[in-house]
């Protein structure tokens, strides 16, 4: 079975310019997480899907991210104009249930110099 | 709001001997779930070890255990018979049973293990 698949796995723009990534969950898996991990940080949620719907989305800077889940399967997340302080590494994690384990990506690193 | 918390940045332990790590939490709640997840290097994050708070017994899986102290609030992981590929990112990481909230991850142990 494969697992959750993320591109690009590595990103470096110049600040002010947009980027994006993409994310494809493990198929049936209903429940669709964004996460951003910071050098020498945890993981922190920046949005949760539940099929195509974003049902917490409360840590996500809307002035400058947005996401998207189409049709409830892959998810892209944009940052539109990203600054230094956003890098780092963005994870996708999927699960079957909203309750069930997270099953992660390898993650995009993202620098923004 | 809740916090997951460890103490330890590093950890080191020779390989074949056993290391524990830390996890202290803090919660009003009484139903929760507890974890451990593991980092490798440039890899992907894997559960290693999941504890209910509601069970008494502390979780194990092969080589991993868990100490859960539910009034200490305190969840080690205990790595026994360490291999070269134990060393990573280890998180600790938390979540209220109500089915509708995210993971609260602590800010994470990196461990070593010499050869």
């Amino acid at each position: 079975e494969a697992g959750v698949v993320q591109s690009p796995r590595y990103k470096i723009i110049e600040k002010k310019q947009p980027v994006a990534f993409w994310c494809n969950p493990i198929s049936g898996h209903n429940t669709l997480y964004w996460y951003r991990q910071n050098l020498g940080q945890g993981p922190e949620l920046l949005i949760r899907y539940e099929n195509e719907e974003a049902v917490d989305d409360s840590q996500l800077p809307k002035d400058r991210f947005s996401a998207e889940r189409l049709k409830g399967v892959d998810s892209t997340l944009k940052i539109q104009p990203a600054e230094l302080g956003d890098s780092a590494v963005y994870l996708c994690a999927s699960s079957l249930v909203v309750a069930g384990e997270l099953f992660f990506g390898e993650g995009s690193r993202l620098t923004v110099l | 709001a809740q916090t997951v918390t460890q103490s330890q940045p590093e950890m080191s332990v020779q390989e074949a001997e056993t290391v524990t790590l830390s996890c202290t939490y803090d919660t009003s709640e009484s139903d929760y779930y507890l974890f451990w997840y593991k980092q490798p290097p440039s890899r992907q994050m894997i559960l290693v070890i999941r504890q209910e708070a509601y069970k008494q017994q502390n979780a194990t899986e092969n080589r991993f255990s868990v100490n859960f102290q539910k009034a200490a609030k305190s969840f080690s992981l205990k790595i026994s018979d360490s291999q070269l590929g134990d060393a990573a990112m280890y998180f600790c990481a938390y979540r209220w049973d109500s089915g509708n909230t995210p993971l609260v991850f602590g800010k994470g142990t990196r461990l070593s293990v010499i050869a």
